[in-house]
This record gives structure tokens, C-alpha cells and sequence, in this order.
């Protein structure tokens, strides 16, 4: 069974900080997934990494995969209040199998 | 708008009492999956679906069943309810391996 382990599982940082999340599988995988959930929600897509070295920037978050590692790490530049949320990766095994990490659950404060 | 349509939203329910939680979406998506996201578990994986007519077990199939008997719908089956059930429910779908899923509003499902 693939396992998914998100590190750290809850974060308080201050606004203006930057910190990394981390998202360590078990087996090999070339695609993974980084999921936002706001508290009552859906989940939302952020980024999809599909190659060994991919990184993908949207404002303040940059999502980055390295295989050989198997690891992903979403990096939070500056944060600010609107990034607290729950964050999630998902590793894409065989056909539409996908296994997700816990989640990170982040609260930025002022 | 490109949605997930979930329903109910809510339900609770009774040990034993068959019910269907609806799944449409309108992207003609091929592929669709069930999960179900409990505390300190994340979301797993119960059902999925490639395509009309093929699906497959997920990692907690146990106790769920699926159809995917039209592109757009995808209902998620509790021949047999239990307390062990009671659970967020998301449906989601995406056209292929270059986009993530587009999740539906979740069904949060009691069962008594």
C-alpha cells in the first residue's frame, strides 16, 4: 500500500513568513497533487507535478516533486491571513488510483 | 458554471437503510472516484471510474457500491449502512493526468 505522510500536521506561523511543507511517499510516482481545503469546504486543485524536477508558482505558494527523493514540498512565501487552510497532497498510483497525504492544517496569524 | 453536483448535502440515516448519494458532473470527464475523509485520515479512495461502464475498488471499497452506467453520473451505494460509515463524502472528477480533480460540496453522512 502507497503511503502519504505530510509534514509538519498543523502550522501557526505569523503573517510575512515563509515555511515549507512537506509531503514524503512510499512508492515510486511521477505525478503528484497539492490540494487546498478552506474549513466547511471542498477541496480545490493548486498544482499538478508530472515529472521528476517539476515546479509550478502561484503567488505565494511554489510547489516543487523530486521522484528519485519522493518528496514534494509546498513553500509559503510571506504568508498572509487568506493562505490558512488545510493543505493536501495526493500521489497518483496506477490508472485514477490516488493516495492522499493527512493534511496540513495552516493557520497564519497577524 | 463546470461543476461536481453532489446530493444530499446532509443525511443521516439508520443501520440498514439502503441509500444513494447522487454524483453528476458536466465537464464530460472521464474519470470520476469517491473518497471519504474522516479526522487524522485525510481522504481515501473508496471507488473509481476510467470511463462508462469501468470501475474499480479503491483502498475502502468495503461496504460501497458504484455505477457508472452514463459519463455524467457516478452514485455511491450503501446496500447496508453502518455507524462506521458516518463520514464527509466527496465525489470528484477530472479529464486526465495533466489536471486534478474537481471535487463536489461533500455529503456529510450520519448513520445511527
Amino acid at each position: 500500500e502507497l503511503k502519504v505522510e505530510q509534514n509538519p500536521l498543523f502550522l501557526s506561523m505569523q503573517e510575512g513568513k515563509n515555511y515549507t511543507i512537506y509531503c514524503n511517499y512510499s512508492t515510486t510516482s511521477d505525478r503528484l497533487y497539492w490540494y487546498r481545503q478552506d474549513p466547511g469546504k471542498s477541496l480545490e486543485s493548486l498544482f499538478v507535478l508530472l515529472s521528476n524536477g517539476a515546479v509550478k508558482q502561484e503567488g505565494r505558494l511554489m510547489a516543487s516533486l523530486d521522484t528519485k527523493a519522493r518528496l514534494s514540498t509546498l513553500h509559503i512565501t510571506a504568508a498572509v491571513h487568506d493562505l490558512s487552510a488545510t493543505y493536501f497532497c495526493a500521489v497518483h498510483k496506477a490508472g485514477n488510483q490516488f493516495y492522499f497525504g493527512t493534511g496540513t492544517s495552516l493557520t497564519v496569524i497577524p | 458554471e463546470a461543476q461536481v453536483t453532489q446530493n444530499p448535502r446532509y443525511l443521516i440515516t439508520v443501520t440498514g437503510k439502503k441509500l444513494t448519494v447522487t454524483c453528476s458532473q458536466n465537464m464530460n470527464h472521464e474519470y470520476m472516484s469517491w473518497y471519504r475523509q474522516d479526522p487524522g485520515l485525510g481522504l481515501r479512495q473508496i471507488y473509481y471510474s476510467m470511463n462508462v461502464e469501468v470501475t474499480d475498488k479503491g483502498d475502502v471499497p468495503e461496504g460501497y457500491k458504484v455505477s457508472r452506467k452514463e459519463k455524467r453520473n457516478f452514485p455511491l451505494i450503501l446496500e447496508s449502512p453502518s455507524p462506521n460509515q458516518t463520514s464527509l463524502y466527496f465525489c470528484a472528477s477530472r479529464s486526465g493526468d495533466l489536471y486534478g480533480y474537481t471535487f463536489g460540496s461533500g455529503t456529510r453522512l450520519t448513520v445511527v
